[in-house]
């Protein structure tokens, strides 16, 4: 079965700190891996994702990850953070065979960034 | 370029009512998945519609149901409220024909804005 670990509920962090909010995910073969973002009250806006390729993806606001497949992880990171970018962060995976449609989410981990 | 709509923004009901929820795609895509997201959790997968048919299916009961219409847009029903329906409803849009890769499945779901829906 697919599933996706957010180990944190909740990250705090200085502004101008380096962010990471953790990922851990469980699937059969290769997978697809996503991440999110929820501001209140809003729907999931998409940040990046990793297909293939690099290990190292860049997304949208300056936020990448680094897929590593020998840990099963697919950590956010984001080298100077903002207080604009406190909101909830969503993990999502895919398995690449077999699963048209079907996102498995993390329960998602709220970053709280400080001035 | 419209990115992806949900109508109601809120919505009310009692046990036992039924409720439609609205979905626009985002222009170019033509495949519909909609998500049950419980207060503090992260979205569940409920199912997603391509071609006017239900393609897959979460693990909801039937009591939901779907459709897709010649325009991409969908709706979900839900009938025999329960107060553990209450929740915030996702539609996310992805596209799946004309797709380049044959990884068709790393295509990116775009969310809309959800539905709040309590029952009472």
């Amino acid at each position: 079965a697919q599933s996706v670990a957010q180990p944190e509920d909740q990250v705090n962090v200085a502004e101008g700190n380096p962010l990471t909010v953790k990922c851990t995910y469980s699937v059969s073969g290769n997978p697809y891996l996503f991440w999110y973002v929820q501001y209140p009250n809003r729907g999931l806006q998409f940040l990046l994702k990793y297909i293939t390729g690099d290990n190292l993806v860049k997304g949208s606001y300056g936020f990448e990850a680094e897929f590593n497949k020998s840990q099963t992880s697919f950590h956010l990171k984001k080298p100077s953070a903002l207080v604009s970018d406190s909101a909830l962060y969503f993990c999502a995976v895919r398995a690449q065979r077999g699963s048209q449609g079907n996102l498995i989410f993390g329960k998602g981990t709220k970053l709280s960034v400080k001035p | 370029d419209a990115g992806v709509t949900q109508s109601p923004t809120h919505l009310i009901k009692t046990r036992g009512q039924q409720v439609t929820l609205r979905c626009s795609p985002k222009s170019g895509h033509d495949t519909v998945s909609w998500y049950q997201q419980a207060l503090g959790q992260g979205p569940q997968f409920i199912f997603q519609y391509y071609e006017e048919e239900e393609r897959q299916r979460g693990n909801f009961p039937d009591r939901f149901s779907g459709h897709q219409f010649p325009n991409y847009s969908s709706e979900l029903n839900v009938n025999a409220l329960l107060l553990g329906d209450s929740a915030l409803y996702l539609c996310a849009s992805s596209r799946t024909r004309g797709r380049v890769s044959s990884g068709g499945s790393a295509d990116t779901q775009y969310f809309g804005p959800g539905t709040r829906l309590t029952v009472l």
